[in-house]
């Protein structure tokens, strides 16, 4: 079955520690995006990649870094510059570069730290 | 600056009980609006995607309307296997015409009694 595979679906950690959150997709879709939701908040986005080796930074960057070095794979680090690591966060793809695409869901990893 | 403001908050409707959910968006040329359900603690799951004012979608008992300034996410004859958050998203014009990420509402909580 096609789609977008998040792991781990829990995550744990103490403050001042980087976390990478994984994303694969087998969709082959061009386009990953990472966002991240809080209780209350709609959806926020954090990075995006339309291609191999090529990402752009969305609304809340700061304190995350990315790679998309295989089309498959847009791994999302949280830093320990990020002040307010705990959330909810969500991987997608889209199948073109093109806008107007709709974007699939992964099922999320929730982030604790503490 | 793109915003998308969905009403109400939440809402709770009896079985059977047909009702409707608003988004209104502001944006620089709409590339799509997107409706998305999310149940709890999952990534959320593409509905419809909508792109010049006057058209409609269905799926079995959802339908999707866009006018110029909002969209409609009706709902008729609802089942409680219809509770959910129910996401509303904009994507806006891109000069380079790449897949830029979508604007979310805060969603709209609805909860169908038996």
């Amino acid at each position: 079955d096609g789609g977008i595979t998040q792991s781990p679906k829990y995550l744990f950690r103490k403050e001042g520690q980087n976390v990478t959150l994984s994303c694969e997709q087998n969709l082959n879709h061009d386009a990953m995006y990472w966002y991240r939701q809080d209780p209350g908040q709609g959806l926020r986005l954090i990075y995006y990649s339309q291609i191999v080796n090529d990402f752009q930074k969305g609304d809340i960057a700061e304190g995350y870094s990315v790679s998309r070095e295989k089309k498959e794979s847009f791994p999302l680090t949280v830093t320990s510059a990020q002040k307010n690591p705990t959330a909810f966060y969500l991987c997608a793809s889209s199948r073109a570069r093109a806008s107007g695409y709709e974007q699939y869901f992964g099922p999320g990893t929730r982030l604790t730290v503490t | 600056e793109d915003q998308v403001t969905q009403s109400p908050e939440a809402l709770r409707l009896q079985e059977g009980e047909s009702s409707s959910l608003n988004c209104s968006y502001t944006v620089s040329g709409l590339r799509g609006l997107f409706w998305y359900r999310q149940d709890p603690g999952k990534g959320p799951e593409f509905l419809f995607t909508l792109y010049s004012a006057g058209e409609e979608k269905e799926k079995e008992r959802l339908k999707a309307t866009l006018t110029k300034k909002e969209s409609f996410l009706h709902i008729t004859a609802p089942k409680p296997e219809d509770s959910a958050t129910y996401l509303c998203a904009v994507q806006a014009g891109y000069s380079g015409g790449g897949a830029d990420g979508l604007t979310f509402g805060k969603g709209t909580h609805l909860i169908i009694q038996p």
